[in-house]
């Protein structure tokens, strides 16, 4: 199995903030690597698909970069809606694997 | 509107079995394939088993190998987990998700929680 290992386990950050979560995969997956939020008591939500591609509906200040190992998430200002846990996700190869996640809280 | 609704979950004793069920609605449940993931309390998010848009391909965790079986009837638009022999640590909320283009999980359901405790 493919081990995501994210960084870091939490942050704490303000309204208007630029954030950013790393992630890094055990071995190469090219670009199939995905995000995710979660809110407490919800189902996660996809955010960013194959490294970079933002998914129907969701806001332009987030976006996605990176390749091979090494990913990133950036908030670019952040917003109260926005505090919740990330997760990142590898689809290169079965099973999909998820980074243990980052809790993004009001500082 | 992509719907997914969970059933099934509930308190089941250690060795005991439950049976979780996913239906879906708005969407055609043959052009996916099927996955479940389940969230233990305060913890993050594990693959569990899929099973591809025929049926004819099923994959399992190592965690769970051997004790749940996923099935799906796409006449019925519906997706199954059958869990056997379960354990505290299977203790989670469970969601059916669809794998959809780029081999993302695009659509969750709302989870459904099994608890395994005597």
């Amino acid at each position: 199995d493919i081990q995501m290992t994210q960084s870091p386990s939490s942050l704490s950050a303000s309204v208007g903030d630029r954030v950013t979560v790393t992630c890094r995969a055990g071995q190469n997956v090219r670009s199939y690597l995905n995000w995710y939020q979660q809110k407490v008591g919800r189902a996660p939500r996809l955010l960013i698909y194959a490294a970079s591609n933002l998914q129907s509906g969701v806001p332009s200040r987030f976006s996605g970069s990176g390749s091979g190992t090494d990913f990133t998430l950036t908030i670019s200002s952040l917003q109260p809606e926005d505090f919740a846990t990330y997760y990142c996700q590898q689809s290169f190869s079965t099973p999909y694997t998820f980074g243990q996640g980052t809790k993004l809280e009001i500082k | 509107e992509v719907q997914l609704v969970e059933s099934g979950g509930g308190l089941v004793q250690p060795g005991g079995s439950l049976r979780l069920s996913c239906s879906a609605s708005g969407f055609t449940l043959t052009t996916y394939a099927m996955h479940w993931v389940r969230q233990a309390p305060g913890k993050g998010l594990e693959f569990v088993s899929a099973i591809s848009s025929s049926g004819g391909s099923t994959y399992y965790a190592d965690s769970v190998k051997d004790r749940f079986t996923i099935s799906r009837d796409n006449s019925k638009n519906t997706v199954h987990l059958q869990m056997s022999s379960l354990r505290p640590e299977d203790t989670a909320i469970y969601y059916c998700v669809t794998r959809g283009d780029y081999y993302v999980y695009d659509h969750w359901g709302q989870g459904i929680l099994v608890t395994v405790s005597s």
